[in-house]
């Protein structure tokens, strides 16, 4: 079955780049759907950080924009965010979606999530 | 492009029903019918309840439907079981190729 991984450090520095990697397993990126990133700060709620499509059209969060990069390897079935200049308030768990469509839904399968702390 | 607004709690006895409601503007949750919903129970990551407003994904129970009025999206649960308690989501489209999330409601079953 079609299985998402999140990875990548748990502490990142403030003002440092946050940078995290979706495996996906049972489905080849390439073959389609939109691919995102959602967060959740503790205790709280559910934000949409960005998508990609399969063939690499990129959509992004406004409130985020400027910080955020997505990006997507088919060769590795993987897909990427980077979050510049973190804060404090990036602290939250990381998740990545299929078909975190922009036009429509967070997405049908979605990883474990990873926890980031954004702290000195 | 502001949260969608749900209540922070509701609660039901098993074998009743109940609705969350989901609250947006005239430029999401009112122009488009691309409500979906989420349940997250603690600890986990969040399960694709309803998608397109009221089209539910293989495998989930048909006691969940999902509904809209004018600029708030429902998401209604019958005959409540004990293993609905959780936390429930929405989410719309909000225009510009962006996604908004509803702030979540706790649903206690009593």
């Amino acid at each position: 079955q079609v299985q998402l991984q999140e990875s990548g450090p748990g502490l990142v520095k403030p003002s440092e780049t946050l940078s995290l990697i979706c495996t996906v397993s049972g489905y080849s990126i390439s073959s389609g759907y939109y691919w995102g990133w959602i967060r959740q700060p503790p205790g709280k709620g559910l934000e949409w950080i960005a998508s990609i499509y399969h063939s690499g059209g990129t959509y992004y969060n406004p409130s985020l924009k400027s910080r955020v990069t997505i990006s997507v390897d088919t060769s590795m079935n993987q897909f990427s965010l980077r979050l510049s200049s973190v804060t404090a308030a990036d602290t939250a768990v990381y998740y990545c979606a299929r078909d975190c469509n922009p036009y429509s839904s967070g997405g049908d399968i979605w990883g474990q999530g990873t926890m980031v702390t954004v702290s000195a | 492009q502001s949260a969608l607004t749900q209540p922070a709690s509701v609660s039901g006895s098993p074998g009743q029903s109940i609705t969350i409601s989901c609250t947006g503007t005239s430029s999401d949750v009112g122009s488009y019918n691309l409500v979906s919903w989420y349940q997250q129970q603690p600890g986990k990551a969040p399960k694709l309840m309803i998608y397109e407003g009221s089209k539910r994904p293989s495998g989930v129970s048909n006691r969940f439907s999902g509904s809209k009025s004018g600029n708030t999206a429902s998401l209604t649960i019958s005959g409540l079981q004990a293993e609905d308690e959780a936390d429930y989501y929405c989410c719309s489209y909000a225009g510009i190729s962006t996604l908004v999330f509803g702030g979540g409601t706790k649903l206690t079953v009593l």
